[in-house]
């Protein structure tokens, strides 16, 4: 079973609406953190977030932790077609990055 | 320019031959990472390094191995390759293994590997 659950697996939208996906778990996590991976390349880190309860925009893009710092949401406005791509979440456990672990991701498409 | 890059970006191998993947970094970074990635599965952290000859598992080690003689280079080793390891490698480094997650990972572009 994966430790943090995505929802949903698949989105497809059209340009300019807005979406919201989300990062589960039962576990409490002292970081979160959102990448963004596009075909045939490896993840980039979209933003890092620490505290329950925090806010964080990036653009379009705004990201919340959790006020018991278990769940995770990335909300798109205004969806664009370079948005595309998979959006994966992974949370920090221990003292150490090791210990980062990684949910299934959401495939985001979005047609012009 | 790359800080990391992966080589080689394609392989296909037999069953029961040992297979290199290499991970090399420009960024001077201690903390160096192997991932799988598998549908469905996200990535899943095969073993790490936190210093040059200092490497521990991660939660899918079994049937691998690795080596870091260098800080920059972090070498993952099929002993004898399976099918169930066809998968798509991610190696990915980072400033610090620091409680707090402020570092992220940066990530190379990755390694197809299928056994045959």
């Amino acid at each position: 079973t994966q430790l943090l659950e995505q929802s949903p697996q698949f989105l497809s939208i059209q340009e300019g609406e807005n979406l919201t996906v989300y990062c589960n778990s039962s576990s409490v996590f002292s970081s979160l953190q959102w990448y963004r991976q596009e075909p045939g390349e490896g993840p980039v880190l979209l933003v890092t977030v620490v505290t329950g309860g925090e806010v964080k925009k990036l653009k379009r893009l705004t990201f919340q932790f959790g006020d018991a710092r278990k769940d995770s949401s990335l909300h798109i406005t205004a969806a664009q077609p370079g948005d595309t791509g998979l959006y994966l979440c992974a949370g920090g456990r221990g003292y150490n990055n090791n210990d980062m672990r990684f949910g299934a991701g959401t495939r985001l498409t979005v047609k012009p | 320019d790359a800080g990391i890059t992966q080589s080689p970006r394609h392989k296909v191998t037999e069953t029961g031959t040992p297979v290199t993947l290499r991970c090399h970094q420009t960024e001077n970074h201690r903390y160096m990472y192997w991932y799988r990635q598998d549908p469905g599965h996200g990535l899943r952290l095969i073993h790490y390094s936190y210093g040059v000859k200092d490497t521990d598992k991660g939660e899918v080690s079994d049937g691998y191995s690795v080596s870091r003689s260098k800080t920059e280079d972090f070498l993952l080793t099929l002993e004898s390759a399976t099918s169930s390891q066809t998968s798509v490698y991610f190696c990915a480094i980072s400033e610090s293994g620091s409680w707090s997650g402020a570092y992220g990972y940066t990530f190379g572009s990755g390694t197809r590997l299928t056994v045959v």
